[in-house]
């Protein structure tokens, strides 16, 4: 059974300022994907990435994933306000059924 | 290209009442996924379907929850004799051809149950 962590559960930080969120996940997974949400709303997709080494960058987020390590990050670049939200890591099943989600980092940027 | 839709966002019911959530996909999307999150958590798998077939069920709790997605219409995900632990938001995902060829799932909206 897939297992997905994520770390940390909150982040709080400075404007300008730049932070990793980690995704660890317990077993065989080909694709892991990353998703936004902002308090009240739904799930909007950020990435999918599906090979070893594969790295994704929109603006000032990055995701990157490391299949041996079974490890994704999402790399925050000069943080500004509106990239205060939740952020979920997931790991796709190899029957392609569910995506099991990590607990999610809450993350603050303050001015 | 209207995205997943769900409704009602926001339902309120008495412990002992049914609910019953809707879920239309996107369209040209033959899967739907429903998932449960509960406040401060992750959101968590509970079934797979496509039209007229339950392909996953292993998320769903045994008894009260079922789940549907007929030819024509809606998914409908229904919940009997609702308790207090059924608070929680239900979202809706779909996706045209499943997760096994590495497509994302597109979310709906939410619908927030409030047990009271």
């Amino acid at each position: 059974e897939l297992k997905v962590e994520q770390n940390p559960l909150f982040l709080s930080m400075q404007e300008g300022k730049n932070y990793t969120i980690y995704c660890n996940y317990s077993t065989t997974s080909d694709r892991l994907y990353w998703y936004r949400q902002d308090p009240g709303k739904s799930l909007e997709s950020l990435f999918v990435l599906l090979s070893n080494g594969a790295v994704k960058q929109e603006g000032r987020l990055m995701a990157s994933l490391d299949t041996k390590a079974r490890l994704s990050t999402l790399h925050i670049t000069a943080a500004v306000h509106d990239l205060s939200a939740t952020y979920f890591c997931a790991g796709g099943n190899n029957a392609g059924n569910m995506l099991t989600f990590g607990g999610g980092t809450r993350l603050m940027v303050k001015p | 290209n209207a995205g997943v839709m769900q409704n009602p966002r926001h339902l309120v019911r008495r412990r002992g009442q049914e609910a019953r959530l809707r879920c239309s996909p996107m369209k040209g999307h033959s899967h739907v996924y429903w998932y449960r999150q509960l406040p401060e958590e992750g959101l968590k798998f509970m079934v797979y379907l496509q039209k007229e077939n339950i392909i996953d069920e292993s998320g769903m709790p045994k008894e009260r929850f079922s789940a549907e997605f007929p030819k024509e219409g809606p998914s409908i995900l229904r919940i009997q004799q609702v308790v207090r632990g059924d608070s929680a938001a239900y979202f809706c995902a779909s996706s045209p051809l499943g997760l096994a060829t590495q497509e994302t799932q597109y979310f709906g909206p939410g619908t927030r149950l409030l047990v009271l």
